[in-house]
């Protein structure tokens, strides 16, 4: 059982570049989420999903698009890159129920030059 | 809004003694739920334990427990016999119920470093 997948790992941009972040579980949960980490400034959500066909936005969804055609995946778009979106971004998903435990990916760590 | 601080940027314990984390937030809401999660450097984003805010009964997972005082708005977690496998970042979440994107609010961290 992989969990959630996250490729890749790091990846350098230059500013004005696009990119995808894939993010990929395997466990037919139907809530996917994209956070962010900042140094000093924990981890912030930036687009949801609650199932296929369906998503939000989270707290600092600027910048960011996603989309949501399967369970499994659940993609996050930077159309034109900015050094402001330098940070580690993680993909986590769960279960229904609020209380259901939150799994995360191990992050890929963008830099945009 | 809510908000989460951690005023411990950094702390450190000697290997088999005890140490608190801080974490206080802020909100109006009566009910809610707190996390507190563990990133060692693997990165890797691990629950370490929770608390729903209309349970009196602080939680315990193991040699972790917290200290949940809901007047004061207070959450901090004591780990017990600590182990240089504790060492990491450890940071506290607030999460309102019934919203639609589940959205954590995290406090900045504390990185924890076990002494040998």
């Amino acid at each position: 059982n992989a969990g959630v997948t996250q490729t890749p790992k790091f990846q350098v941009l230059k500013t004005g570049q696009s990119m995808t972040l894939q993010c990929a579980q395997d466990m037919n949960h139907e809530y996917m989420s994209w956070y962010r980490q900042d140094p000093g400034m924990g981890l912030r959500l930036i687009h949801y999903s609650v199932g296929a066909g369906i998503t939000d936005q989270g707290e600092v969804p600027n910048g960011y698009n996603v989309s949501r055609s399967t369970t499994e995946d659940f993609p996050l778009r930077l159309l034109s890159a900015a050094p402001s979106q330098t940070s580690v971004y993680f993909c986590a998903s769960k279960p229904q129920g609020t209380l259901a435990k939150l799994f995360f990916g191990s992050g890929t760590q963008l830099s945009v030059l | 809004a809510q908000t989460v601080t951690q005023s411990q940027p950094e702390m450190s314990v000697q290997e088999a003694e005890t140490v608190t984390l801080s974490c206080t937030y802020d909100t109006s809401e009566s009910n809610y739920y707190l996390f507190w999660y563990k990133q060692p450097p693997s990165r890797q984003m691990i629950l370490v334990i929770r608390q729903e805010a209309y349970k009196q009964q602080n939680a315990t997972e193991n040699r972790f427990s917290v200290n949940f005082q809901k007047a004061a708005k207070s959450f901090s977690l004591k780990i017990s016999d600590s182990q240089l496998g504790d060492t990491a970042m450890y940071f506290c979440a607030f999460m309102k119920p019934y919203n639609a994107g589940n959205m954590l609010t995290f406090g900045g961290g504390t990185r924890l470093m076990v002494k040998p």
